[in-house]
């Protein structure tokens, strides 16, 4: 149980233009989602917080117009990188708590993750 | 503010030895604790978690961790390490109510034969 996907699993653009990652919990509800940023051989870095109809939390120092996301259902989060640049390059991640009882749990199950090439 | 210190960055041991990993966090009320293991381009699987009672948890693949409240220290352990061990391994901190966790800088695991 418990299982989050992510699709692409790698994506290579162009500069310019605009890649949207889904994140999805297969098995179980999620009100919440998170996505994250993680450099080589580094920690995770939260980009934001997803809740389900409503707007994404943004970190400090995130552009919420150039990573714009959407958790338009109980199971599906996008995460959309606008105009990429080559420094957007990056392995995106996401999370899902999930819904127990009409609440979410303080669990985070994450996603295998997606390789973004900006060139 | 909440933080995770993991001090060491790598570690080297060999298989079927024990193994330690520390994490020390910092947290201004009652932590929720969690290891996480990630494999070389993949995401993070929860391997425990401690939110109250037992104070000792049991997670999968083998692996246990110790709360200690007075040194603020969420340790993972296992007793034989198997190379399909080698990862890296992150410890996270959050609370109730709380539901953004913040991660340590993690602590890359080799195991030689």
């Amino acid at each position: 149980g418990a299982v989050v996907s992510q699709h692409p699993s790698w994506v290579i653009c162009k500069s310019g233009t605009s890649v949207k990652i889904e994140c999805r919990s297969l098995d179980f509800q999620a009100t919440t989602m998170f996505w994250y940023r993680q450099f080589p051989k580094q920690s995770l870095m939260l980009m934001a917080t997803s809740n389900e109809g409503s707007k994404a939390t943004y970190e400090q120092g995130v552009e919420k117009d150039k990573f714009l996301i959407n958790h338009a259902s109980l199971t599906l989060s996008t995460l959309t990188v606008t105009s990429a640049h080559p420094e957007d390059s990056s392995f995106y991640i996401c999370s899902a708590r999930e819904d127990r009882l009409g609440r979410s749990t303080d669990t985070q199950y994450f996603g295998p993750g997606t390789r973004l090439t900006v060139l | 503010a909440q933080s995770v210190t993991q001090p060491d960055i790598h570690i080297t041991v060999s298989e079927g030895a024990s193994l330690e990993l520390r994490c020390n966090y910092s947290y201004g009320a009652t932590p929720y604790l969690f290891w996480y293991v990630q494999s070389p381009g993949q995401g993070l699987q929860l391997l425990l978690k401690y939110f109250s009672g037992d104070t000792l948890v049991q997670g999968i693949k083998g692996f246990e961790a110790e709360f200690k409240r007075s040194q603020s220290s969420f340790n993972l352990r296992k007793p034989s390490v198997h190379w399909s061990d080698a990862a890296e391994y992150f410890c996270a901190v959050g609370g109730f109510g709380n539901e953004k966790l913040t991660f340590g800088t993690g602590t890359r695991l080799t195991i030689i034969p």
